[in-house]
């Protein structure tokens, strides 16, 4: 079963904007994580929030949690072209596996 | 360096037949999982071990079958009753459940041909 959904399912920008994607979930959790994908490739860890955290910076990446939205963004600043790639959220509900969703598909033009 | 690697990249398989996708690491993770990937959808999980000789179905896990008889490796057998197997599969493994980030490998694309 899907737990997370992001918004937008896609996004395009230029490059040295700012851009936010968006995970909404269904059930508690105990974390939530972050991943990348470039394109025919597998997933890359981004960064990691526990439930009882509200925000977290790793480099160019901010991510929140509000637990009580039961939603999470994330927050790529200065985009560059490389950051080009889907991105999913993914929550750990305490079930011994990660739930992933669907993906933002983010296009950054030079 | 230590990783995860999937093998084959690609893998063609006819109609009836039974295939396996190939998951190592050295890592020294306990726990490792099986997700499918099909276009512009999310990841679904096949199965997971967290420990080795066992192993757990995930939502999907009818017409796959796996193995965990060391604790680098978990491969994935992609059988004929799999309707439609045509998809990639990427493996990942994590120290163990709970609280962990998943290293990914770079996945098996499978066609049925």
């Amino acid at each position: 079963s899907q737990q997370g959904e992001e918004d937008p399912q896609a996004l395009s920008i230029q490059e040295g904007e700012n851009a936010t994607m968006n995970c909404s979930y269904k059930t508690s959790i105990n974390n939530l994580q972050w991943y990348r994908q470039n394109s025919g490739r597998g997933l890359v860890h981004l960064i990691l929030i526990r439930s009882n955290e509200r925000e977290k910076h790793s480099g160019r990446l901010r991510v929140t949690l509000d637990t009580s939205k039961k939603s999470s963004s994330l927050l790529i600043t200065a985009s560059r072209a490389a950051d080009t790639a889907s991105y999913f959220c993914a929550t750990d509900a305490g079930y011994s596996t990660l739930t992933f969703g669907k993906g933002t598909m983010l296009l950054v033009s030079p | 360096d230590g990783g995860i690697t999937q093998s084959p990249k690609y893998l063609f398989r006819k109609e009836g037949q039974n295939v396996t996708l190939s998951c190592e690491q050295n890592l020294n993770h306990d726990a490792m999982y099986w997700y499918r990937q099909d276009p512009g959808q999310g990841l679904r999980l096949i199965y997971y071990s967290q420990i080795v000789n066992d192993f757990q179905k995930g939502d999907i896990a009818e017409g796959y079958s796996v193995s965990r008889e060391k604790k680098e490796s978990f491969p994935l057998t992609v059988t004929s009753a799999q309707k439609n197997p045509t998809a990639f599969y990427l493996c990942a493994s994590s120290p163990r459940t709970g609280f962990y980030g998943y290293t990914f490998g770079s996945g098996t694309r499978l066609t049925v041909v």
